[in-house]
């Protein structure tokens, strides 16, 4: 059975602290992850997707990466506007279901 | 270009009543799918559907059944609600397996 964890499930931070998000993964075979930003209300919101190990992608204060285990969405300099809960979600092989298999979620807080 | 939209945003209904979510998508998806997010459980697959007239089982498709007689829409009914399925349902769609999924803003299900 694929399991995405996410960690921490919450992280507070000042403005300007840079951290990182983790998503672990088991899976039979990975096809894609995916990161994906929700605010309080409203639907999930695409932010990267990555294929294999060693592959990374940017945008704005975000960077994810990925390994053959893990995920991490680096968030450097932070604002109060980054605060929204990320999620992880992987798209594999096999397992006759298309569709994402989504992570718990870490929610972000940055603190003016 | 109003993207994925879910009707209606809000319900409340009474255990053993019936109901349609209806989904609807404007950027010519052929994948289109359903899913509940419920506190602590993060989201999980109902059905999902790879083109007009096909349908699939998800992660917890138990009490749910679902239609796609047009390509730009995919609707979800209960044909019997209990208090198990008060949840918030989002609507998705994709281009392919592995591409950006775009969400709706979200249905508020309330079964009382």
């Amino acid at each position: 059975e694929d399991q995405v964890t996410q960690s921490p499930e919450a992280l507070r931070l000042q403005e300007g602290e840079s951290s990182s998000l983790n998503c672990s993964y088991t899976v039979s075979g990975l096809r894609g992850l995916f990161w994906y930003r929700q605010d309080p209300g409203k639907g999930p919101e695409f932010l990267f997707t990555l294929y294999s190990a060693g592959e990374e992608k940017e945008k704005e204060r975000l960077k994810a990466t990925l390994t053959k285990k893990e995920s991490f969405l680096h968030i450097t300099a932070p604002k109060p506007e980054d605060s929204a809960t990320y999620l992880c979600a992987v798209q594999t092989f096999g397992g006759g279901a298309d569709g994402l298999t989504f992570g718990k979620g870490t929610h972000l807080i940055i603190q003016p | 270009n109003a993207g994925v939209t879910q009707t209606p945003k809000f319900r409340v209904l009474k255990t053993g009543q019936s109901m349609t979510l209806l989904c609807a998508q404007d950027m010519n998806h052929e994948y289109m799918y359903w899913y509940r997010q419920d506190p602590g459980m993060g989201l999980r697959l109902i059905h999902y559907s790879v083109g007009e007239g096909t349908t699939a089982k998800g992660e917890v498709p138990d009490g749910y059944n679902v239609s796609r007689l047009k390509k730009q829409n995919f609707l979800l009914g209960l044909e019997s609600a209990a208090p198990s399925q008060t949840s918030v349902y989002f609507c998705a769609s994709s281009y392919a397996t592995v591409s950006e999924a775009f969400f709706g803003q979200g249905t508020r299900l309330t079964v009382v």
